[in-house]
């Protein structure tokens, strides 16, 4: 069965900081993975994805993501945090037997402090 | 503004009772997927449907049905609702079933209170 595990429920970074939030994932075969980000009382917006090839992806808003197949990461990183990056940051995965199925973590809360 | 249109927006209902929860993909997707978002469970895979069709299933009761229409809109049907059932219902749609790793828009959601 796939699964996606964020392992902090919360990251506090200064603004100007380099922020990281972790995902790692569980699935058999090649996954395709995701980062979303959800503002108070909104959908989930999509940030960025890995498929296949270069294992940094860059998305929307400055963010980035490394996937690391030893590792089974694909870790969200962004250079220098903004006081409005600060939302709930969820990981996701497809793949398995299955790639209908969507499977998202449990989501990370990021602070940024001016 | 994700193109994906749900609703209500806000739901209040008594328990037991029925309700209808809307939502219209964007224009050309023909996958739908439906979460439930609360706030001790994170956000959990209902169901997915791909033009018409059931295409996976994750943790949905079996008091909560969902279907999607020929011009691809999708509604999820929650029966017999309990206090638990209270949370934010997201409806998702991409232009494929998943196989080329297509990511997924969401709507705004229907925030559903049972009381």
């Amino acid at each position: 069965a796939q699964s996606v595990a964020q392992p902090e429920d919360q990251v506090n970074v200064a603004e100007g900081n380099p922020l990281t939030v972790k995902c790692t994932y569980s699935v058999s075969g090649n996954p395709y993975l995701f980062w979303y980000v959800q503002y108070p009382n909104r959908g989930l917006q999509f940030l960025l994805k890995y498929i296949t090839g270069d294992n940094l992806v860059k998305g929307s808003y400055g963010f980035e993501a490394e996937f690391n197949k030893s590792q089974t990461s694909f870790h969200l990183k962004k250079p220098s945090a903004l006081v409005s990056d600060s939302a709930l940051y969820f990981c996701a995965v497809r793949g398995g037997y299955n790639f209908n199925k969507f499977y998202f973590g449990s989501g990370t809360k990021l602070n940024v402090k001016p | 503004d994700s193109g994906v249109t749900q609703t209500p927006k806000h739901l209040i209902t008594a328990t037991g009772q029925r309700v209808t929860l809307r939502c219209s993909p964007r224009s050309g997707d023909l996958s739908v997927y439906w979460y439930q978002q609360s706030l001790d469970q994170g956000l959990q895979f209902l169901i997915q449907y791909y033009n018409g069709e059931e295409r996976a299933k994750g943790n949905i009761l079996e008091r909560f049905s969902a279907q999607q229409f020929p011009d691809l809109h999708s509604e999820l049907n929650l029966s017999s609702l309990e206090l638990g059932d209270s949370a934010l219902y997201f409806c998702a749609s991409s232009k494929t079933g998943g196989e080329m790793g297509t990511e997924a828009f969401f709507g705004q959601g229907t925030r559903l209170t049972v009381v």
